[in-house]
């Protein structure tokens, strides 16, 4: 079985401020991890991905995000937050052998000017 | 670039009636999903596709039924509506396995009376 966790509902940042949105994960397997965003009334956008290498990944829009395997935790991350960042975030997760994603519930930013 | 279109965007639906919600997708995808998303819950999959002819149960499957006669479509059936499938539905694609991201059509907002 797989499963995310975004243990943080909402995070609400001021704008120029980083921001971190949180992720853990569980899976038998390799991970692959993703990241999408949603915004009002839409569908999710692709933001960025883990499969292998590198464990800091650079993904659209300047975030990026840390694959930690020890702690079981890829949290998304931003140096300086946009107002326009404000939006529904989503982690996923599936096994390398696999190809279904299994969702986090999400995560709300908020991103005050 | 269409991408994954669906229809309708929003519809309206008694205890007991039926209806289809369209999907298609112009990328020559060979993977397509069905997902619900409630709120707080993140995306359920419901039905999932790895190519035409060839469909599978997801999380939730039970009160829909699928089919994929050609690459481009996957419609979700519903019958019998229940007030439990008031949800928002979103369908996706990927290429083989997702390694590079699923692209989601914009929702279909259905509700329950």
């Amino acid at each position: 079985a797989q499963s995310v966790a975004q243990p943080e509902d909402q995070v609400n940042v001021a704008e120029g401020n980083p921001l971190t949105v949180k992720c853990t994960y569980s899976v038998s397997g390799n991970p692959y991890l993703f990241w999408y965003v949603q915004y009002p009334n839409r569908g999710l956008q692709f933001l960025l991905k883990y499969i292998t290498g590198d464990n800091l990944v650079k993904g659209s829009y300047g975030f990026e995000a840390e694959f930690n395997k020890s702690q079981t935790s890829f949290h998304l991350k931003k140096p300086s937050a946009l107002v326009s960042d404000s939006a529904l975030y989503f982690c996923a997760v599936r096994v390398s052998i696999d190809y279904k994603l299994s969702f986090g519930a999400g995560t709300t930013v908020t991103v005050r000017a | 670039n269409a991408g994954v279109t669906q229809t309708p965007k929003f519809r309206i639906l008694k205890i007991g009636q039926s209806m289809t919600l369209q999907c298609t997708q112009d990328m020559n995808h060979n993977y397509m999903y069905w997902y619900r998303q409630d709120p707080g819950m993140g995306l359920k999959l419901i039905y999932y596709s790895v190519g035409a002819g060839i469909t599978d149960k997801g999380e939730v499957p039970n009160g829909y039924n699928v089919s994929r006669s050609t690459t481009e479509d996957f419609p979700l059936r519903l019958e019998l509506a229940a007030p439990s499938q008031t949800s928002v539905y979103f369908c996706a694609s990927s290429r083989n396995r997702g390694d590079y991201g699923y692209t989601f059509g914009s929702g279909t907002r259905l509700t329950v009376v």
